[in-house]
């Protein structure tokens, strides 16, 4: 099955600085890849998602990079701010199974 | 409604108890799924119900039985759990269960077993 890997494990950042998480996958059918941020005691949610025909998106200060060739993808917060402090998930989709990365503990100080 | 609706949201039932995870969506979504997290754990694929069809069972004890009567609403049936299945269960829902589509989570169940 698909093996998703993701780095860091955490991540501290200051307020107004970049921060870039990163994952692996092993599967190359897999073909959607979502990230989804995760706040203390809340239900995951989708931020940002990038299709393998896609290379790269934007959504205001996020952005995912897709490098098919060497199944890696790239989550992209610019301008942190406190609130972006969360857990993030990188997931890889093949069919109807999606597997999660172990995830990043974001936090972004004042 | 774009909402997946889980219930209860808190249930602590004892080994030889038997329960049931709800869950709801009226998004005309055709895939739903179950996962199951721990606490600082990225959420695990239990099952995948695909145009009401169980298309995945990703080897999960008996103890846990899933069902799903129509389009909108997957159970998760309970007995004799072990207090290592006690975590957050949350449900999810997609439109199209193949094309890669976001998920919706609900809230989640957090499951303690006594």
């Amino acid at each position: 099955g698909e093996n998703v890997e993701q780095h860091p494990s955490t991540l501290s950042v200051q307020e107004g600085d970049s921060a870039v998480i990163k994952c692996t996958y092993s599967d190359s059918a897999s073909n959607y890849f979502p990230w989804y941020k995760q706040e203390l005691g809340k239900r995951p949610q989708l931020i940002i998602d990038i299709r393998s025909n896609v290379g790269e998106k934007k959504d205001q200060r996020i952005a995912v990079t897709l490098n098919k060739t060497a199944k890696h993808f790239s989550l992209h917060i610019t301008e942190t701010q406190p609130e972006d402090s969360a857990v993030y998930f990188c997931a890889a989709l093949r069919g109807d199974d999606m597997r999660f990365g172990a995830g990043t503990r974001l936090t972004v100080k004042p | 409604d774009t909402e997946v609706t889980q219930t209860p949201k808190h249930l602590v039932m004892g080994m030889t108890n038997k329960k049931s995870l709800k869950c709801e969506q009226h998004m005309g979504h055709r895939a739903m799924y179950w996962y199951k997290q721990k606490a600082k754990k990225p959420p695990e694929l239990m099952f995948v119900y695909s145009y009401e069809k169980l298309s995945i069972n990703e080897s999960v004890p008996s103890r846990f039985s899933p069902e799903c009567p129509n389009s909108s609403l997957l159970n998760l049936h309970l007995h004799a759990l072990q207090p290592e299945d006690s975590a957050l269960y949350l449900c999810a829902s997609s439109q199209d269960p193949t094309g890669g589509g976001g998920y919706t989570f609900g809230s989640g169940t957090r499951l303690t077993v006594v």
